[in-house]
This record gives structure tokens, C-alpha cells and sequence, in this order.
């Protein structure tokens, strides 16, 4: 199974601070990642999908970029609801593989 | 607008099954792909499996296969999910998601259901 390594698996910022989380693939994925935000107690939001296309409905402070196998969501200036969970996930392949997740938390 | 409505939460015995049901609404049931995902207590997301209509074919997570079946009754569009030989690290929430076609990109989901293995 591919292996999605999630970095780091948390961190805390400041309201209006740049962020940028990682995932590296164990082997090549081409494109297929998608980056997810889940907060406490519901269901996770799909942000982007394809490693840099942004999901309809989702703000334009969330980006997303890829280089071989790594790949990164940036949020270009941090906004109080942006304080969760995200993870990665590849859809290259079945078994689908999660990212160990990143909390992002309030410094 | 596609919704996913799953059933409500369950507490079971070790060694016994559960069967989760997924209910869309809002779209055409045999055209997107259905996931289960599952997140136990303080811990991170976790493919299960999944089904596609379209192709009929259903694909598990290693460490499921022989104890997990999911299944999908179109004449309800209700994709289900059925865990066998339960055991306490089976305690999670389970959660189902469609898939945005022609991805595998889950766009919505359903509100989870937890599940809580005690004796």
C-alpha cells in the first residue's frame, strides 16, 4: 500500500499567518491527492482535489501544489474558522491511503 | 444537492456484526462511487472500502478483508456497510462519502454513525 507521510502533525499559528502542510508519497501518485479539513465532532470538508484544484464553495486562501511526490496545502492567510484537522488522502490506488493529519491549532 | 444520510449509533457485543445503511438522496444512486471511512476515538481517518455501481465492483482495505462487505441496494440508493467478528478497536465512528466523479475525491458525506464495541 502507498504510505502518505503527513507533516507536521500539528502546529499552532496566528490569525493571519501563512501555513503550508506536507505529504510526501512513498511512490508516485501523479496528481491524485486531495487535501480534506475536518473539525471536532463532524464530517471531514473536501478543500481541494486533483493536488491543486479547489473544490467548489471553498475560499481562495487555500492552495494546493505538487512536486514529484510531495504535495502541499497552503492557506495564504489564516482565518478563525481554518482552526482543524487536515489530512491527505491519495485516490492514485486502491487501498486508499489518509495522511496522519495536521492539527492546526491557535498560537 | 446529493445527501448522504447514514443510520444512527449502535453498541455491540465483541464477536458479533453491525451493518451501517448510507441513504442518498438528490442524485443518481448507480452513477458516483460510495466509500466507508472510519475514525476511532482521538485518532485519524481510515479507508476502508469502497463500491462502484457503474462498474459493480467493490475494492477493501487489507486489514478488512474477510470481516468487512459493503453492498448497495439501488432500488433504495442505500449503500451499506457490514463489519463481522467485532472487537473494542473497532470503537469509531464510520462515516460514508461519495465520490465527485470522475475522481475519487470524496465531496459529500454522511453525518457518521458511531459504533461502540463493549461487553
Amino acid at each position: 500500500a502507498i504510505q502518505m507521510t503527513q507533516s507536521p502533525s500539528s502546529l499552532s499559528a496566528s490569525v493571519g499567518d501563512r501555513v503550508t502542510i506536507t505529504c510526501r508519497a512513498s511512490q508516485g501518485i501523479r496528481n491524485d491527492l486531495d487535501w480534506y479539513q475536518q473539525k471536532p465532532g463532524k464530517a471531514p470538508k473536501l478543500l481541494i482535489y486533483d493536488a491543486s484544484t479547489l473544490q467548489s464553495g471553498v475560499p481562495s486562501r487555500f492552495s494546493g501544489s505538487a512536486s514529484g511526490t510531495d504535495f502541499t496545502l497552503t492557506i495564504s492567510s489564516l482565518q478563525p474558522e481554518d482552526f482543524a484537522t487536515y489530512y491527505c488522502l491519495q485516490d492514485y490506488t486502491y487501498p486508499l491511503t489518509f495522511g496522519g493529519g495536521t492539527k492546526v491549532e491557535i498560537k | 444537492q446529493v445527501q448522504l444520510v447514514q443510520s444512527g449509533a449502535e453498541v455491540k457485543k465483541p464477536g458479533s456484526s453491525v451493518r451501517v445503511s448510507c441513504k442518498t438522496s438528490g442524485g443518481t444512486f448507480s452513477s458516483f462511487a460510495i466509500t466507508w471511512v472510519r475514525q476511532a476515538p482521538g485518532q485519524g481517518l481510515e479507508w476502508m472500502g469502497g463500491l462502484n455501481p457503474i462498474f459493480r465492483t467493490t475494492n477493501y482495505a487489507q486489514r478488512f478483508q474477510g470481516r468487512l462487505t459493503i453492498t448497495a441496494d439501488e432500488s433504495t440508493s442505500t449503500a451499506y456497510m457490514e463489519l463481522n467478528s467485532l472487537r473494542s478497536e473497532d470503537t469509531a465512528v464510520y462515516y460514508c462519502a461519495k465520490a465527485r466523479s470522475p475522481t475519487l475525491a470524496f465531496d459529500i458525506w454522511g453525518q457518521g454513525t458511531m459504533v461502540t464495541v463493549s461487553s
